[in-house]
């Protein structure tokens, strides 16, 4: 079965330094990889998706990720973080149909 | 920008009664989807639907889930008889196509069982 593991529960950065959420995933074939993110009160907004190909891919407010095969793993990157990217992250794995399995997600937290 | 909506933002109820849970779907997209989310817990598939039946559902979604589409637009879930575990946010979602095609989600509806 797929799983999906956040190993950060929260992050804290200063405003204008870099990111990296870490994301590792478990999967038998090829993964379609997803990042979403939760401001609080709000649904899950899609950053960014892998599918095939570049294993570079940019997402929407900066962001970008690269899939790593080798290690399973997805991370997420920005480098340089804004206050209003304080909320919650998460990663997600989709199967070939339709379910979607999340981390327990990434709480970040940018100090002025 | 399309967007999903859900309603109420917030239910009470009491053990044992039955909740509706309505979402409004993208008008054009196919596929629809909930998803539970338990406090400090990680979001979870419930249900998955198309073309007016289950296509896919997890372990939770047990005889006291039922899901619906009433009519051209609403989605909804069913709770016949709420446990206070089954106390979460519940987020409705949609999608054009299964699989790689991104799922659009609502803002969720965050049920108490008391």
């Amino acid at each position: 079965a797929q799983s999906v593991t956040q190993p950060d529960i929260h992050i804290t950065v200063s405003e204008g330094a870099s990111l990296e959420l870490r994301c590792n995933y478990s999967y038998g074939a090829t993964p379609y990889l997803f990042w979403y993110v939760q401001s609080p009160g709000q649904g899950l907004q899609l950053l960014l998706k892998y599918f095939s190909g570049d294993t570079l891919v940019q997402g929407i407010k900066g962001f970008e990720a690269e899939f790593k095969r080798s290690q399973s793993s997805f991370n997420l990157r920005k480098p340089s973080v804004h206050w209003s990217d304080a909320a919650e992250y998460f990663c997600a794995v989709g199967s070939g149909y339709s379910t979607l399995t999340f981390g327990k997600g990434t709480m970040l937290l940018v100090s002025p | 920008e399309p967007e999903v909506t859900q309603t109420p933002s917030h239910q009470v109820t009491q053990m044992g009664q039955e909740v509706i849970l309505r979402c409004v779907p993208i008008s054009n997209h196919l596929y629809f989807y909930w998803y539970r989310q338990i406090l400090g817990q990680k979001v979870e598939f419930l249900v998955s639907f198309y073309n007016n039946e289950i296509s896919e559902k997890s372990e939770i979604f047990d005889d006291q889930f039922s899901v619906e589409r009433p009519d051209g637009s609403n989605f909804t879930l069913k709770i016949r008889s709420t446990k206070l575990e089954d106390s979460a946010m519940y987020f409705c979602a949609s999608s054009e196509a299964p699989g790689q095609h991104e799922q659009y989600f609502g803002p969720g509806t965050r049920l108490t069982v008391t």
